[in-house]
């Protein structure tokens, strides 16, 4: 079946990493992706790995992929108050031409 | 800036009325996809074009219709509104069919029907 799940919020402090976690159910999905979200604004793409990968860097963020447990997390290192928005995680089937969003994970970054 | 460009950025009409959601993709991109962004459905799938042709469809009432014209940009219509179909509506494109090509987001019309 077509199922993301994520948690709903996360709450850090300026400076520390944020990790956001994401499950999701089709085996078959070939490409996970990760969105941002802030306020009155469209979705963003942050990130995106291929299922053949375990990890991906791009500055401070990480993305590590557990195939095994269809666990994707994102990784936000030095949070900062700009990073405060909500995060979608999506998987995307080779055969298929959509994305499967989660509800999103809210990421509120204190000072 | 992603490139996609979305027409208009909030819309607020009765219900039974019908409007039009216009959505111009990057350049050269090929594959136009509407989705519908509510705060009890999350972000639902609507429809997919691919060089003119719906190529999938997911969610999509009976009462929303859309096209792709041939100069790449889409349409999508929402007739007989009803209170519930008040969300925010994203139009999103890629460069191909399937495969390695991200999709990049408009930022949403905002329809509100009263």
């Amino acid at each position: 079946g077509e199922d993301v799940e994520q948690s709903l919020f996360l709450s850090v402090r300026e400076g520390d990493s944020s990790v956001i976690n994401c499950t999701y159910t089709d085996s078959s999905s070939t490409y996970l992706y990760w969105y941002k979200q802030e306020p009155g604004a469209g979705l963003q793409l942050l990130t995106y790995i291929f299922s053949n990968m375990d990890m991906k860097q791009d500055q401070r963020l990480t993305v590590l992929l557990n195939k095994k447990d269809k666990h994707l997390s994102l990784r936000i290192a030095d949070t900062q108050t700009g990073d405060s928005a909500i995060y979608f995680c999506a998987e995307r089937k080779d055969s298929s031409y959509k994305l499967i969003f989660g509800s999103g994970t809210r990421l509120l970054v204190r000072p | 800036d992603s490139g996609v460009t979305q027409t208009p950025k909030h819309l607020i009409t009765a219900t039974g009325q019908r409007v039009t959601l216009r959505c111009s993709p990057r350049s050269g991109d090929l594959s136009v996809y509407w989705y519908q962004q509510s705060l009890d459905q999350g972000l639902q799938f609507l429809i997919q074009y691919y060089n003119g042709e719906e190529r999938a469809k997911g969610n999509i009432l009976e009462r929303f219709s859309a096209q792709q014209f041939p100069d790449l940009h889409s349409e999508l219509n929402l007739s007989s509104l009803e209170l519930g179909d008040s969300a925010l509506y994203f139009c999103a494109s890629s460069g191909g069919q399937a495969g390695n090509s991200p999709l990049h987001f408009g930022n949403g019309t905002r329809l509100t029907v009263t």
